[in-house]
């Protein structure tokens, strides 16, 4: 398989401030990031999606000004929560596709609490 | 309509029994069906990926496509109680990128 790192693991952060998060695949590159949220015994939610070099694409209802997306090379995408709130605790995970065959592996995930 | 489905379970199955997941997806034009696997607060995790009508076989998994049924399933033989977890079924739409997932079947593996 391929291995994707997620920096940091877990963050406290109080409301207003902003966090970023870092996504790494370590042996492959990928052209394209995937941005996704879960809340407690919910599925994955796609927030966006990141390919090098160009604007990430967000899905319907996810605010891209609040959600910052960054992917300036083959190997890592940022996400950066801004002016963070309560609600947007939750489990942030990334994920690295390959491009010709189009799997996609997880980052191991960052627990967001925002207090 | 979702466009994958699955059984949200929990599916039981005694130690050593097969276990069987199903999924069924509404585009007829998707090209790719992968199957993860995701232990409580963790995240996902790639079990294998199919494209072709018919089965593929990894060790004690199985995946079977048929696109003319649109579904696809997982076999897990030899269940062990580490196999416990969510099992999540996504497919890869004619168009993109993009992997659309299904809500996940909790498979819990008794003793």
């Amino acid at each position: 398989g391929a291995v994707v790192s997620q920096h940091p693991s877990w963050v406290i952060c109080k409301s207003g401030t902003s966090v970023k998060i870092e996504c790494r695949s370590l042996d492959f590159q990928a052209t394209t990031m995937f941005w996704y949220r879960q809340f407690p015994k919910q599925s994955l939610m796609l927030m966006a999606t990141s390919n090098e070099g160009s604007k990430a694409t967000y899905e319907q209802g996810v605010e891209k000004d609040k959600f910052l997306i960054n992917h300036a090379s083959l190997t890592l995408s940022t996400l950066t929560v801004t002016s963070a709130h309560p609600e947007d605790s939750s489990f942030y995970i990334c994920s690295a596709s390959r491009q010709v065959t189009y799997e996609q592996y997880f980052g191991p995930g960052t627990r967001l609490t925002v207090t | 309509q979702k466009e994958v489905e699955q059984n949200s379970g929990p599916l039981s199955v005694p130690e050593g029994a097969i276990a069987s997941l199903n999924c069924t997806y509404s585009d007829r034009g998707s090209q790719s069906f992968f199957w993860y696997r995701q232990y409580s607060g963790k995240s996902p995790e790639l079990i294998m990926f199919i494209y072709s009508n018919g089965d593929k076989e990894d060790g004690r998994f199985t995946a079977q496509l048929n696109k003319a049924s649109q579904y696809v399933s997982l076999l897990i033989r030899d269940s062990q109680p580490s196999d416990s977890a969510t099992y999540l079924c996504a497919v890869k739409g004619g168009g993109g990128n993009k992997l659309t997932f299904g809500t996940g079947t909790q498979l819990k593996v008794e003793l």
